[in-house]
């Protein structure tokens, strides 16, 4: 298995633009979540997913965030309108469910945003 | 709710002392807990883990016990090297009574190893 795929792997964009980043979760895992980290906040939950219905969502800053899993394999973050305060690694991963032992969380590569 | 605390960094040592990272937890289930290690321009990966209390997760050296009793697990290693120079957090997994499972996360330990 490839892991979990995150793309774009950077993004620069102007203030007020709409951005979409986007995760390909390891195939077979319930479990999706949505972390951003910066320098002065650490790693932050923002949302997550259990058999792609949002299960908890109260990390979201604010409005202009969004996030959808339409299947099982794919779920998308968007900020709308982003920005300069959004600059951050966004990181999704994705678990098991079920057997306590694969209760771990397997990361991707994460995306770094920009806005300028 | 569930939370975890670890010890504020950064954390610098010497090449070949030894390590310990505080880290205490609050759930109200039976969580599994981790270590997760975060090298420079990476996402997060898994160190080690332990499912249940009085377990020892082991890896590349690293290793942690979990202690229901003290609600700990501190992150050791008995001689460090550079290259153990990440970020370092301590981590649990609840199950949620809707089914999934909830990851909960300390705000990370930086350790810096030196010559």
């Amino acid at each position: 298995d490839a892991g979990v795929i995150q793309s774009p792997r950077h993004e620069v964009t102007e203030m007020g633009q709409e951005v979409t980043l986007r995760c390909k979760p390891i195939s077979g895992h319930n479990s999706l979540f949505w972390y951003r980290q910066t320098m002065m906040r650490g790693l932050e939950l923002l949302i997550y997913f259990n058999n792609n219905v949002p299960i908890d969502d109260s990390g979201m800053p604010e409005d202009r965030f969004s996030a959808k899993m339409p299947n099982a394999s794919f779920s998308t973050l968007k900020i709308q309108p982003s920005e300069p305060r959004d600059s951050a690694v966004y990181f999704c991963a994705t678990g098991g469910q079920g057997a306590i032992t694969n209760t771990e969380a397997f990361f991707g590569q994460g995306t770094r945003l920009t806005v300028v | 709710g569930d939370s975890v605390t670890q010890m504020e960094g950064p954390v610098t040592l010497s090449e070949e002392a030894f390590l310990t990272i505080n880290c205490t937890y609050t759930a109200t289930g039976y969580p599994s807990l981790f270590w997760y290690v975060q090298y420079p321009g990476e996402g997060l990966q898994l160190l080690l883990k332990a499912t249940k209390a009085d377990d020892k997760g082991s890896n590349k050296g690293f290793e942690a016990t979990y202690r229901k009793e003290t609600t700990s697990f501190h992150l050791e290693k008995g001689s460090v090297q550079v290259s153990d120079s990440a970020v370092y957090f301590c981590a649990l997994s609840d199950e949620l009574t809707g089914g999934g499972n909830k990851l909960t996360f300390g705000t990370g330990t930086q350790l810096k190893v030196e010559l």
